[in-house]
């Protein structure tokens, strides 16, 4: 069966500093990646997609950016944290199959918070 | 473009019935249904995918109605366990492109 994990869990980190989540799933190949925030009592922001090694598609401009070194990591990173990064980062996998919108699913998520 | 849901939030007792509806203003393709516990992640229900397509899963079900764009949570006989925040999940995109775009939630409280 699969399995996402992400870390760390929680994160607390002052404004400018660095940041790097990751993701990884277990269980399947080829998966499409994607991470999403969602701020305090909000709705869930997609902040970008991956449906390959290398291959990173941003939905929103921000501080932030994300790679894919290998098939089944994914990794959120920002240079200098802002106070409006804070929230509930959430990393979610699907798997394509031609011809049929795939169930996409969520892992645990890293709660972070910028002070 | 967001799909929009509602109510906001209700508030249910044990054993009574609840609609959640997800309306949108574009063609849909696809509809993804979580609920969401506080603290935790969002948690997979169902996905619909044809229009008047209907699914259940225990005492929570929804529709889907292609012609008005909207689709429909129901949950019957609420339970303690039922509270949470529910999103829809509306489905563009093909192969290569394929993504989420989430309506803002509906939070349901279910009471003694």
């Amino acid at each position: 069966s699969q399995t996402i994990h992400q870390w760390p869990a929680t994160l607390v980190q002052p404004v400018g500093s660095p940041l790097s989540l990751e993701c990884t799933v277990e269980g399947t190949s080829n998966p499409n990646l994607y991470w999403y925030r969602q701020a305090a009592g909000r709705g869930l922001q997609l902040l970008f997609y991956s449906v390959g090694i290398g291959q990173i598609s941003s939905e929103v401009p921000q501080n932030l950016s994300a790679s894919r070194p290998q098939d089944r990591q994914f990794i959120l990173s920002s240079k200098k944290l802002l106070l409006s990064d804070s929230g509930f980062y959430l990393c979610a996998w699907s798997v394509w199959v031609p011809g049929i919108p795939p169930e996409q699913y969520f892992g645990p998520g890293t709660r972070l918070t910028v002070t | 473009q967001q799909p929009v849901q509602s109510p906001q939030a209700v508030i249910l007792r044990e054993g009574e019935d609840a609609v959640i509806n997800c309306s949108s203003s574009k063609a849909l393709y696809s509809v993804h249904w979580y609920r969401q516990k506080h603290g935790e992640a969002p948690v997979f229900l169902m996905i619909l995918l044809k229009g008047g397509e209907q699914k259940g899963h225990e005492k929570i079900s929804a529709s889907f109605n292609e012609k008005k764009q909207q689709s429909s949570l129901y949950l019957t006989a609420s339970q303690l366990s039922y509270s949470g925040t529910y999103f829809c999940g509306t489905g563009v995109g093909g192969a290569g492109s394929y993504q989420l775009t989430f309506g803002k939630g509906t939070k349901l409280s279910v009471i003694p």
